[in-house]
């Protein structure tokens, strides 16, 4: 079995309608990211969560928002999606970041296609 | 304001053909540099780290090396399996825990 897991895989939906997109994993990582990638511009970071207490801004925030349930589970919300949102969006996770214990493991993805 | 850079954007070579892949940096302070395999529709899959220049790793065909400035990602006889979009992305000292990603160079092996 995976150790990430996205939900869903694909999606289609239309503007102004609210998503969400689901993360869990099974590494017990504290730390957990959501990223979306545009073709050409790589990833870039939307949120960053380091424990279920604490979630900061990325750098693409503005339209998003976050939820982390439990250490397992970091969820991303667009409250009324539109068209420029249309992208790979991707979870990862990472240990502590200590004594080089930071590598980030990502999720298979979700295509999010905003009509 | 940290930049990362990868180049050429694409690479075509044929089986055999031995090639370099650039990712340069400008951060204020290098925390670890990584490198990412990604598939079509896959999510990045981790190949190296790397945190002091000088440092070298190796993985069966890839070899990632570490200079103040760059790093290279040298992929030595390709086989057709090899080809995917290689990802660098950098930690720095005062980002914590975040990472930021270059654009990628997409890699095609032909047999």
């Amino acid at each position: 079995d995976a150790d990430v897991t996205q939900t869903p895989r694909n999606r289609i939906t239309k503007t102004g309608k609210r998503i969400m997109l689901e993360c869990s994993q099974t590494k017990g990582h504290d730390r957990m990211y959501w990223y979306r990638q545009d073709p050409g511009l790589g990833l870039r970071l939307i949120y960053y969560s380091f424990d279920v207490k604490d979630i900061n801004k990325g750098e693409i925030s503005d339209g998003y928002s976050v939820s982390r349930q439990a250490q397992a589970k970091f969820s991303l919300s667009l409250e009324s999606a539109i068209p420029n949102q249309t992208a790979l969006y991707f979870c990862a996770t990472s240990e502590n970041g200590a004594g080089g214990r930071d590598t980030q493991y990502f999720g298979p993805g979700t295509r999010l296609t905003v009509l | 304001e940290d930049q990362v850079t990868q180049s050429p954007e694409a690479l075509r070579l044929q089986e055999g053909e031995s090639s370099s892949l650039n990712c340069s940096y400008t951060v204020s302070g290098l925390r670890g540099l990584f490198w990412y395999r990604q598939d079509p529709g896959k999510g990045p899959e981790f190949l190296f780290t790397l945190y002091s220049a000088g440092e070298e790793k190796e993985k069966e065909r890839l070899k990632a090396t570490l200079t103040k400035k760059e790093s290279f990602l040298h992929i030595t006889a390709p086989k057709p399996e090899d080809s995917a979009t290689y990802l660098c992305a950098v930690r720095t000292t005062d980002s914590w825990g975040k990472f930021q990603f270059g654009a990628g160079t997409q890699v095609v092996v032909t047999p």
